[in-house]
């Protein structure tokens, strides 16, 4: 199976800070990943597909990068609404794989 | 609108069974492959079973290979998951989600798995 190693794991940021998330995944997997947002007691939702496209509705804050194996979740300027954990997942193969999570928190 | 409502979670003993089903609405069904996804408590997200829009194609996760069974329903518009032999670690909200690129999710079902 496809490891998907996210990190960090948790981070600490204040609003208007740059955050950078990081997916590595252990071979290649083409631009077959997408980045999720889930808040406590919430169903995930869908920020990027494709690695990189911005799914309609979601704040031109976020973007997603690729290189080679690593793909990258970058929020430009938190805001307070965006306090929650991330998830990458790759879509490559079965059985598709998570990434571990990372918590945005103040 | 797109819904997707999940039921069928529970309180069950290890070894027991459940069928849990997501009702889908708002789109057409029978061109998307449909996929569970479940979060134990306090856990990350974790893939478990995907099936072709047609039905052909089914993939599981190792953890619940054997045990659970996904299907689906194009005149009810569902997906479902036989789960039998359940145990402890089987735990879990369990989400359906509308794939790729799982855009749509439904709310969750607890499924609670202690003697």
């Amino acid at each position: 199976a496809i490891q998907m190693t996210q990190s960090p794991s948790s981070l600490s940021a204040s609003v208007g800070d740059r955050v950078t998330i990081t997916c590595r995944a252990s071979q290649g997997i083409s631009i077959d990943l997408g980045w999720y947002q889930q808040k406590p007691g919430k169903a995930p939702k869908l920020l990027i597909y494709g690695a990189s496209n911005l799914e309609s509705g979601v704040p031109s804050r976020f973007s997603g990068s690729r290189s080679g194996t690593d793909f990258t979740l970058t929020i430009s300027s938190l805001q307070p609404e965006d306090f929650a954990t991330y998830y990458c997942l790759q879509h490559y193969n079965y059985p598709q794989t998570f990434g571990q999570g990372t918590k945005v928190e103040v | 609108e797109v819904q997707l409502v999940e039921s069928g979670g529970g309180l069950v003993k290890p070894g027991g069974s459940l069928r849990l089903s997501c009702a889908a609405s708002g789109f057409t069904f029978v061109s998307y492959y449909m996929t569970w996804v479940r979060q134990a408590p306090g856990k990350g997200l974790e893939w478990v079973s995907s099936i072709s829009s047609s039905g052909k194609y089914i993939y599981y996760a190792d953890s619940v290979k054997g045990r659970f069974t996904i299907s689906r329903d194009s005149a009810k518009n569902s997906v479902f998951l036989q789960m039998n032999s359940l145990r402890a670690d089987d735990t879990a909200v369990y989400y359906c989600a509308r794939s790729l690129p799982y855009d749509y999710w439904g709310q969750g079902t607890l499924v609670t798995v202690s003697s």
